[in-house]
């Protein structure tokens, strides 16, 4: 079974505070993505990452960055968290070699900043 | 312009209606992915069904049934003697295979109740 894992399910930082969400995921997917989800908007994308080192912006990367150093690791960065920031953030794997573009979540972070 | 449209916010149905989801994509590719995702209140997404565009057959699973129009590009989700386990939010994305990265669209969700 392909396992995303984001390794904070639950967190509370400070406004200002600079936050790491981690994702890995253990089946060599070429692509990751990070989603944040709110009520009444769905789920937006943030950021992706289709191959190690490579990023692009999603519908609403202002005040996120993301790191792929790796290519089973995939971290979002909030460099100085806001209370908008607020949301529960999902982390999604594909592999372009699976034909039908299936796709894994994580379990969910939700972040409250205060 | 929204890809995935899920015109329905919020559903509350009685336990044992029937209830349908409605999902209207927008794309120009002829191949592209279809998909249903239910999110329970303990938050994790839940595959439903993945359909391709050049699949216009109906499809049921137990109590679950999807209507696939390609003429309509409708892709509506049936819960048939709807059970309160079965409120969740529920989510229709677009994939279209033209994609470098392959983003997917997901529409904005329908949060249904269902009521004992």
């Amino acid at each position: 079974d392909v396992k995303v894992t984001q390794s904070s399910r639950y967190l509370v930082k400070r406004t200002g505070e600079k936050v790491f969400l981690e994702c890995v995921q253990d089946m060599d997917h070429e692509n990751m993505f990070w989603y944040r989800q709110d009520p009444g908007l769905g789920l937006r994308l943030i950021y992706f990452s289709y191959d190690v080192k490579m990023k692009e912006k999603g519908d609403i990367p202002e005040g996120y960055s993301v790191s792929r150093e790796k290519k089973e690791r995939f971290s979002l960065i909030l460099e100085s968290a806001s209370t908008n920031q607020t949301s529960m953030y999902l982390c999604v794997s594909r592999s372009d070699r699976v034909p039908g573009n299936t796709i894994y979540f994580g379990e969910g972070s939700w972040l409250t900043v205060v | 312009a929204q890809k995935v449209t899920q015109a329905q916010t919020e559903i509350s149905v009685v336990e044992k209606e029937d209830v349908t989801l409605d999902c209207v994509y927008e794309t120009r590719d002829t191949t592209y992915y279809l998909f249903w995702y239910k999110q329970p209140p303990s938050g994790e997404l839940v595959f439903l069904i993945r359909r391709n565009s050049f699949d216009e057959q109906n499809e049921i699973s137990g109590r679950y049934s999807w209507n696939f129009q390609k003429s309509t590009s409708s892709f509506n989700f049936t819960i048939t003697a709807s059970q309160v386990v079965d409120s969740a939010v529920y989510f229709c994305a677009l994939s279209e295979a033209r994609n470098t990265g392959n983003q997917f669209y997901f529409g904005t969700g329908t949060s249904l109740t269902v009521i004992p």
